[in-house]
């Protein structure tokens, strides 16, 4: 297995335009995380999946970032328009979460870059 | 609550030392302590984990200890070597997730291990 796959690895991107973050999860994992990092914060979860449907996103910052699971093997995490406090390093993550909501371990994509001017 | 408290932010060690990385937890909800290794340019991979029902877990050169009663744990590397030089991060959450199925990080320490 490939792991978690993101692209693009790098994203420099002008104030207002709009971004576009790719997801491609573990084959047979069903829960999908996406976390953003930077020096001041560290690792936060923007928002949580499990078999497609959000769990938890109380830590998307506002209504400029969307999320979505179009289907159970990819996630896309959109920001719009782009701020340049956006800037950060964003990681998604998946892991299967079994038989009595039993969660085993979050295997982490490499990240994508991004850089908000 | 869900906080995960991590020290120190920076350690330097000498080959051959031993590396302490601790962290603390507020939420006695948690169970499952997995700890993190991240190196630059590379997204963090999970490198040991703990659940409550035991005091220490060893896997190689690398321990945790952990205190329910003090809501504490820590990671150890014995033998330290240049190539432990990375990031890493504490975490928590509840294993039979519900909305927490989620993992809450510490801020991360990064270590040096020099030759």
């Amino acid at each position: 297995d490939a792991g978690v796959i993101q692209s693009p690895r790098h994203e420099v991107t002008e104030m207002g335009q709009e971004v576009t973050l790719r997801c491609k999860l573990i084959s047979g994992h069903n829960s999908l995380f996406w976390y953003r990092q930077t020096m001041m914060r560290g690792l936060e979860l923007l928002i949580y999946f499990n078999n497609n449907v959000p769990i938890d996103d109380s830590g998307m910052p506002e209504d400029r970032f969307s999320a979505k699971m179009p289907n159970a093997s990819f996630s896309t995490l959109k920001i719009q328009p782009s701020e340049p406090r956006d800037s950060a390093v964003y990681f998604c993550a998946s892991s299967f979460r079994g038989t009595g909501a039993l969660n085993t371990e979050a295997f982490f994509g490499q990240g994508t870059r991004l850089t908000v001017v | 609550q869900q906080q995960v408290k991590q020290s120190p932010q920076s350690l330097i060690v000498q080959k051959g030392g031993i590396s302490i990385i601790n962290c603390a937890y507020e939420n006695t909800a948690f169970d499952y302590f997995p700890w993190y290794q991240q190196f630059p340019g590379k997204g963090p991979a999970l490198l040991i984990a703990i659940r409550p029902d035991v005091s220490e877990k060893k896997e190689g050169r690398f321990t945790i200890s952990f205190n329910k009663s003090a809501k504490q744990f820590s990671l150890h590397i014995m033998d330290s070597q240049p190539g432990d030089s990375a990031t890493y991060f504490c975490a928590a959450s509840m294993i039979y997730g519900g909305s927490q199925g989620n993992l809450i990080f510490g801020k991360g320490t990064k270590l040096s291990v020099k030759p």
